[in-house]
């Protein structure tokens, strides 16, 4: 199972908006409505920030919002602030029944 | 609250086993997958495989099968990842956690570092 693909780096200002793509197949994110997205900052365990394509969990802004069109799917960070700096990883269930990563996006608030 | 606690750091030589320990407290342990997670240094995640704490049954990533065993001890709540033939690209930080649904991966441990070296 390839890992899903993520674009290496992201950025933006502050205030801005920036969106995260994650590309599978129909063996996975076309599959399934079960794509998650992580935050993770360095030295830390990575957080859900999305799951089941675009539920946010109790205590995620709602600043972070996510969907997905066929084998691609989103998130998107409006409002950026200073604290949304970090790498983000997509997950999908895929059709054997394992789990498959992004290869993660390193987001910079310029 | 939820809470995953993982045993501590190990160092240990190429060809060997390791066997990390995962446990459970606030919540049914057998009401959630388990999940294993790694991330080398300076690299992805990557996700190795899943216990059901309630039969036992697991299901491994393709890249493990054959050197990952998954099990778990409902008497007190812990599940275990043993990784076997131990190379030295197989050091990193591993996590255990666990969903809120049905595929997420809400909860996780504070991670366990293992470190293969000679």
């Amino acid at each position: 199972q390839s890992a899903l693909t993520q674009p290496a780096s992201v950025s933006g200002s502050p205030g801005q908006s920036i969106t995260i793509s994650c590309t599978g197949t129909s063996n996975d994110i076309g599959g399934y409505k079960s794509v998650s997205w992580y935050q993770q900052h360095p030295g830390k365990a990575p957080k859900l920030m999305i799951f089941d394509v675009s539920d946010r969990p109790s205590g995620v802004s709602d600043r972070f919002s996510a969907s997905k069109s066929g084998n691609t799917a989103s998130l998107t960070i409006s409002g950026l602030q200073a604290g949304d700096e970090a790498d983000y990883y997509c997950n999908s269930h895929t059709n054997n029944g394992t789990h498959v990563f992004g290869t993660g996006t390193k987001v910079t608030v310029l | 609250q939820v809470q995953l606690v993982q045993s501590g750091a190990e160092v240990t030589k190429p060809g060997a086993s390791v066997k990390v320990s995962c446990k459970a407290s606030g919540y049914t342990f057998t009401g959630f997958y388990i999940h294993w997670v790694r991330q080398a240094p300076g690299q992805g995640l990557e996700w190795m495989g899943r216990i059901n704490p309630h039969i036992g049954d697991t299901k491994y990533a393709q890249k493990f099968q054959g050197r990952v065993i998954m099990t778990r001890d409902t008497s007190i709540s812990t599940v275990y990842m043993e990784l076997s033939r131990l190379r030295f690209d197989d050091t990193a930080v591993y996590y255990c956690a666990r969903p809120i649904g049905d595929y997420d991966l809400h909860y996780w441990g504070q991670g366990t570092l293992v470190t293969v070296s000679s």
